[in-house]
């Protein structure tokens, strides 16, 4: 069974700072997806990385992917309290199963 | 487009009762995801289906689920008995084509099984 972990699992940060979520998985992928969570709602997609060396930025947020490492980063830069929520990311394998990792909740202080 | 709509939103039964819940997916989508979350276990894929063919149900936790998409645009997921166990939060998501594609999220039925 392949094996997503992120960490941290919780986050809380000031407003301004930087900070980076890191996801490992345990097989080979060339694809990993990251998803926002905020409370009590769904899941939106946010990145999709589709191969190694792909970055991807919206906003305060860049993603990056490194399938050699088996790695990718959500980095976040000059948080604002509109991006606390639950952050996910998420690998399938070579068959058809897909593993969400275990999410981490970023809370961002004023 | 309405995304991936799910009924009821909430729900509340008795142990022993059946349970289904219900997913329409984004039109035009032909691959349709059962998930569960809960705090103890995250988010597990519960069962895919891709033209409107069960894919693997291999996330499936016991005999008591079962789930169907008799067409494109309709698809159930039914617990029969219901335990407290299965209390949790049971997402329907789509995509395109395939697994290894962006899915889009349903809002999600809170299922509390008392």
């Amino acid at each position: 069974e392949l094996k997503v972990e992120q960490n941290p699992l919780f986050l809380s940060m000031q407003e301004g700072k930087n900070y980076t979520i890191y996801c490992n998985y345990s097989t080979t992928s060339d694809r990993l997806y990251w998803y926002r969570q905020d409370p009590g709602k769904s899941l939106e997609s946010l990145f999709v990385l589709l191969s190694n060396g792909a970055v991807k930025q919206e906003g305060r947020l860049m993603a990056s992917l490194d399938t050699k490492a088996r790695l990718s980063t959500l980095h976040i830069t000059a948080a604002v309290h509109d991006l606390s929520a639950t952050y996910f990311c998420a690998v399938g394998d070579t068959g058809n199963q897909f593993y969400f990792g275990t999410g981490t909740s970023l809370t961002v202080i004023p | 487009d309405a995304g991936v709509i799910q009924s009821p939103r909430h729900e509340v039964t008795e142990m022993g009762q059946e349970v289904t819940l219900r997913c329409k997916p984004i039109s035009g989508h032909n691959s349709l995801f059962w998930y569960r979350q809960t705090m103890m276990r995250g988010l597990e894929l519960l069962i895919y289906f891709n033209n409107n063919v069960p894919i693997d149900d291999s996330g499936m936790p016991e005999d008591r689920f079962s789930a169907k998409m008799p067409n494109a645009s309709f698809s159930t997921l039914k617990i029969q008995p219901s335990e407290p166990r299965d209390s949790a939060v049971y997402f329907c998501a789509s995509s395109i084509r395939t697994v290894q594609e962006t899915q889009y999220f349903g809002p999600g039925t809170r299922l509390l099984v008392l």
